[in-house]
């Protein structure tokens, strides 16, 4: 079973500060998502990615295939950006998604 | 305006009563799924569901039951044989089994 590791498990920082959200797994995959959970409860997807790079807005996330490694960045970040983000990878002989237990991120003003 | 729609947000049963959490969507979606999430733990499957009238056990299925007669709607209950019921419950729906998922807001279950 693949085993999903992210770091920092808790992250505080200014706002406008470049964040870097850090998640690594065991086994290969076939896809990854990253996803943000605010204080609610309520989880949006941010994206899913096999390969490469996707940019949305602030956001960035890599994965390295041959590293299992992914990272999540956010640029000029914002309170705003204040929630829990979780990695969750697709594939490695799981039935669905192995989650990781997510990252907590705090923007200050 | 499409998504994914549970309720109560909100439920509180005593202990040994079943109790069942909605879960619907407008997506059209083929694929649904319910996780369980625990303070401390990452997200775990509890059931899913690939097409109508089909469902798979996930990792924690045990004291759990669904159903899947309609395309929209996919509905978990917790049945008294779970142990420790109490934990916060999101469904999720997919355009087929293990894409992009978009998730439902969530119940919070409290058994006492």
């Amino acid at each position: 079973k693949n085993e999903v590791e992210q770091s920092p498990q808790n992250l505080t920082a200014q706002e406008g500060e470049f964040i870097t959200i850090n998640c690594s797994y065991s086994v290969g995959i076939s896809a990854l998502h990253w996803l943000q959970q605010h204080p609610g409860g309520g989880i949006v997807s941010l994206f899913m990615l096999s390969s490469g790079k996707k940019k949305h807005g602030r956001l960035i996330a890599t994965i390295n295939i041959q590293e299992k490694h992914s990272s999540l960045h956010i640029t000029a970040s914002h309170p705003r950006d204040s929630a829990v983000y979780i990695c969750a990878v697709l594939g490695g002989g799981a039935d669905g998604l192995t989650f990781g237990k997510g990252t907590h991120l705090i923007i200050q003003p | 305006d499409g998504g994914i729609t549970q309720s109560p947000k909100y439920l509180f049963r005593k202990e040994g009563q079943n109790v069942t959490l909605s879960c619907e969507q407008n997506l059209n979606h083929d694929a649904m799924y319910w996780y369980r999430q625990d303070p401390g733990q990452g997200l775990r499957l509890i059931y899913y569901s690939q097409i109508v009238n089909d469902f798979q056990k996930g990792d924690i299925a045990e004291g759990y039951s669904v159903s899947r007669e309609k395309k929209e709607s996919f509905p978990l209950t917790v049945t008294s044989a779970q142990k420790n019921p109490t934990a916060f419950y999101l469904c999720a729906s997919g355009r087929q089994a293990f894409d992009e998922q978009y998730f439902g807001p969530g119940t919070r279950l409290t058994v006492t």
